[in-house]
């Protein structure tokens, strides 16, 4: 089954450190760039970043740049987002998507989301 | 950064009729402009990309038109699991972002 989970949202204090996950099935993991999004409650989409395929090469958006880090693990068909500082306005649903076409930079699968919500 | 505005923020329509999404670039994105659909709880799902091209399993009553700055995306005739709502998103100098959306909602 074509797929993408993501799992580790939950509530975090303001300045903790979350690490989420994406594990992808049903396609060759390895040869897709993979990126991170997210939405915050009633809101728009927010691009994060982009990781390539072979995890050498990875873009981020400059509201985050710094304080996010996207990598990687082939072997495992998994993707991760690692998310120092939190702040209230980080609360959002974070969703991981993969690239339709090699360096397409739009995305034909997504995952249901897992949901960060930063309070005290 | 390239801002991307969506017009209208709703559009409300019936069933059968014909909508035009409107969004427009803060500088040109060239042929670099996809189309997606949100329902409420789920996630988003890619409609068109490079402006025209419609993605896998797509009706052919979505269609996308423009160049440069302006684009838009047509639902030629409403079906009732079309209203929902629309995002645009540009990609440019390994930077990437999405427009306000624009919700589609029954008249």
């Amino acid at each position: 089954q074509v797929q993408l989970v993501e799992s580790g949202g939950g509530v975090v204090q303001p300045g903790g450190s979350l690490r989420l996950s994406c594990a992808a099935s049903g396609f060759t993991f390895s040869t897709c760039g993979m990126h991170w999004v997210r939405q915050a409650p009633g809101k728009g989409l927010e691009w994060l970043g982009v990781i390539a395929s072979h995890g050498n090469l990875g873009y981020y958006a400059d509201s985050v740049k710094g304080r996010f880090t996207i990598s990687r693990d082939n072997p495992t068909n998994t993707l991760y987002l690692q998310i120092d500082s939190l702040r209230a306005e980080d609360t959002a649903v974070y969703y991981c998507a993969k690239e339709r076409g090699h360096d397409s930079w739009n995305f034909d699968l997504w995952g249901r989301g897992t949901l960060v919500a930063v309070s005290s | 950064e390239i801002v991307l505005t969506q017009s209208p923020a709703t559009l409300s329509l019936s069933p059968g009729e014909r909508a035009t999404l409107s969004c427009r670039a803060s500088q040109s994105v060239g042929s670099y402009l996809a189309w997606y659909q949100q329902k409420p709880g789920q996630a988003p799902r890619l409609l068109i990309y490079d402006v025209s091209n419609r993605a896998t399993g797509i009706p052919a009553r979505f269609s996308g038109s423009g160049s440069g700055t302006d684009f838009s995306l047509t639902v030629s005739s409403l079906e009732p699991e079309d209203f929902a709502v629309y995002f645009c998103q540009q990609r440019t100098n390994r930077a990437l972002s999405f427009g306000g959306g624009t919700k589609v909602e029954l008249k």
